[in-house]
């Protein structure tokens, strides 16, 4: 069974731009997560969506925003970008139901922003 | 609010010499607990999990962990490590059933020395 799923891998953006990260989860899987990794703050939960509505959200600003397709593939997008949301984005998909509580992550999108 | 606390940030063993990495979790109900593991530029892979029941859990790699409700912890633990266990260990806890803002340590840096 294929995994998670990320593009793109690598960013490079200037501040005040805004970008899209995308995430395909595993076959089966309805709930994706996002979290953002950076040496200072380490893991950070960003916000979790299933059956296309947000679920959860974590303390991020507005800027923060994603959504879920129907086919549980889910895009996340950050508006006027600043130096301090240089990450890594890594998504994270799950069963949300019975035993699957367990999260599966994928590769990351490093963003690097100048 | 949940939290977690890795107080190892670095950790060097022998190869071949056991290892043990330690976790504890503040969480008022029952915890959701997991250990995973990160190699440079990857993303997380799950090693194992703890929901209910046997408070000892068989994981991937070779890998064990004991759940402690005493003492909070959620301690990993190898018996026999390899060089290419080295990576970066993350603890978390997630809440209860429906929600899957998981909540990471700082994580341990693991070095194997040949």
């Amino acid at each position: 069974k294929a995994g998670v799923t990320q593009t793109p891998r690598y960013l490079i953006k200037t501040r005040g731009q805004q970008v899209t990260l995308s995430c395909s989860p595993i076959s089966g899987h309805r709930s994706v997560s996002w979290y953002q990794q950076t040496p200072g703050q380490g893991l950070q939960f960003l916000f979790e969506y299933f059956s296309e509505t947000q679920r959860n959200k974590g303390n991020f600003p507005g800027r923060f925003s994603g959504r879920q397709f129907s086919n549980s593939r889910s895009e996340m997008n950050v508006s006027t970008l600043e130096l301090g949301d240089s990450a890594l984005y890594l998504c994270a998909s799950s069963k949300r139901s019975g035993s699957g509580l367990e999260q599966y992550f994928g590769p990351g999108t490093r963003l690097t922003v100048t | 609010a949940q939290s977690v606390t890795q107080p190892d940030i670095h950790i060097t063993v022998s190869e071949g010499a056991s290892l043990e990495l330690r976790c504890n979790y503040s969480y008022g109900a029952t915890p959701y607990l997991f250990w995973y593991v990160q190699s440079p530029g990857q993303g997380l892979q799950l090693l194992l999990k703890y929901f209910s029941g046997d408070t000892l859990v068989q994981g991937i790699k070779g890998f064990e962990a004991e759940f402690k409700r005493s003492q909070s912890s959620f301690n990993l633990r190898k018996p026999s490590v390899h060089w290419s266990d080295a990576a970066e260990y993350f603890c978390a806890v997630g809440a209860e059933t429906g929600r899957r803002a998981l909540t990471f340590g700082s994580g341990t840096r693991l070095q194997v020395q040949p």
